[in-house]
């Protein structure tokens, strides 16, 4: 099945630094790849996605580029503000028989101060 | 509001004593599903349901049981908890249930049942 490493935490920045959280995934053809978000005390929420391969997601200043030649889908906002802090998970189809379910990345904890 | 809702969102119990997290989406999905998450370990699927009464296994099925009566509800049981079922559930769905999902549905999750079991 397919599988996606992501960059581990946590991160901390100030505010208005750029972020970047890395992720790689290695899958069969080219499924969707999608970055949610859990706040804290909720659940998770989709942030962006990417359908095919050079498609740019992007959601509230987050991007993400899904890079064929690299299998990456690394995250990025240019300048983040407090109430980005939060749990990130990059996902992906899990594949083969797994009907509908998502593999997940173990999350990376981002924590933004004044 | 097009939602995932479960109930309860907070829930201490102790070993043996049978319980039931409600899950309901009102967006007409057909495929809806159990994770469960805990620390180190991600996020991992319990159960999953293509359709009505159409229910199967997913990573970490043992000590749950599920149903899928109605579209819009997708019900997790624990007939006998245990504390290594102590843990973060969320509930979630999406609008097919296409066996040849490798484009990749959005998930929609619901807010999570954090369970505690003594």
């Amino acid at each position: 099945g397919n599988s996606v490493t992501q960059m581990e935490g946590p991160v901390t920045l100030s505010e208005e630094a750029f972020l970047t959280i890395n992720c790689t995934y290695t899958a069969t053809g080219y499924p969707s790849l999608f970055w949610y978000v859990q706040y804290p005390g909720e659940g998770l929420q989709l942030l962006l996605k990417a359908t095919k391969a050079d498609d740019k997601g992007s959601n509230k200043g987050f991007e993400a580029t899904y890079r064929k030649e690299t299998t990456s889908f690394h995250l990025e906002k240019g300048s983040v503000q407090v109430s980005d802090s939060a749990v990130y998970f990059c996902a992906l189809p899990a594949g083969g028989t797994s009907y509908g379910k998502l593999t997940f990345g173990q999350g990376t904890i981002l924590t933004v101060h004044p | 509001e097009a939602q995932v809702t479960q109930n309860p969102r907070y829930l201490i119990t102790v070993t043996g004593k049978k319980l039931t997290v409600t899950c309901s989406q009102n967006m007409n999905h057909e495929y809806m599903s159990w994770y469960r998450q805990d620390p180190g370990l991600g996020l991992r699927q319990i159960y999953y349901s293509m359709n009505v009464e159409v229910t199967d296994k997913g990573d970490v099925p043992e000590g749950y049981k599920v149903s899928r009566k109605e579209k819009r509800n997708f019900p997790l049981i624990l007939e006998s908890p245990s504390p290594n079922q102590t843990s973060l559930y969320f509930c979630a769905s999406s609008l097919s249930n296409n066996a040849a999902w490798q484009g990749g549905e959005t998930q929609y999750f619901g807010p999570g049942t954090r369970l505690l079991v003594l």
